[in-house]
């Protein structure tokens, strides 16, 4: 079965520096999505991208955030200067398309730890 | 603001007893539901979801859920729990924004379930 697939599994960085979050999504779907969990609790929508470009972003996903589908296949999120709250798992999720009844696809995640 | 809301933070129950998650919707309009759990360290794996047609919607490992719009549910519910069963479950509704081809799937705050033998 194909898969959303997410590297680093687990990074661990130290504040202030940038860190880029790598997802390769499932070949022929079209919509891309970052979320992240901060530990044990909710997962918060961060940002979704369709036709290289942003739909829509969340409040928490401010200037220090970035997304870029560099190729045909990667789907990167960038933070610039990492806070100590940003220490979260951050998922990354894919559908084929917009038509309602898909079930998305997440990676298994990259635990980002700030220092 | 459209949600989803799991009233319970944890759920216990006895290895072999039915168990029931429960979510309730804030969802204009034909709500799309899911849910989706997560076990320890690992990723969001889909169980089930509901689009239209019958109440009763049957997903992975043996779980279903019934979806009840005159009390605007949504509960999980398998009949004979397993201590692998343990996990952190999430109910999500899919919102859709039709006119910028836009979307996300919105989720409620968890329900941490634990079987015990």
């Amino acid at each position: 079965e194909p898969e959303v697939t997410q590297t680093p599994s687990h990074q661990v960085t130290q504040m202030g520096q940038e860190v880029i979050l790598r997802c390769v999504p499932i070949s022929n779907h079209l919509y891309f999505y970052w979320y992240r969990q901060i530990l044990g609790q909710k997962v918060e929508f961060l940002v979704s991208f369709y036709n290289n470009e942003i739909s829509e972003k969340s409040e928490i996903f401010d200037d220090q955030f970035s997304v870029e589908r560099p190729d045909g296949s990667n789907f990167t999120l960038k933070i610039r200067s990492t806070k100590l709250e940003d220490s979260a798992m951050y998922f990354c999720a894919s559908i084929p398309a917009r038509d309602r009844g898909h079930g998305y696809t997440f990676g298994s995640g990259t635990r980002l730890t700030v220092v | 603001a459209q949600s989803v809301a799991q009233p319970e933070d944890q759920v216990n129950v006895a290895e072999g007893n039915p168990l029931t998650v429960k979510c309730t919707y804030s969802v204009s309009g034909n709500p799309y539901l899911f849910w989706y759990v997560q076990y320890p360290n690992r990723g969001l794996q889909f169980l089930l979801k509901y689009i239209t047609g019958d109440n009763l919607v049957k997903g992975s490992y043996g779980f279903e859920a019934e979806f009840n719009k005159s009390q605007t549910s949504f509960h999980l519910k398998k009949p004979s729990a397993l201590v692998s069963d343990s996990a952190l479950y999430f109910c999500a509704f899919d919102q859709i924004m039709i006119y910028n081809q836009g979307g996300k799937l919105i989720f409620g705050q968890g329900t941490e379930l634990s079987v015990k033998p």
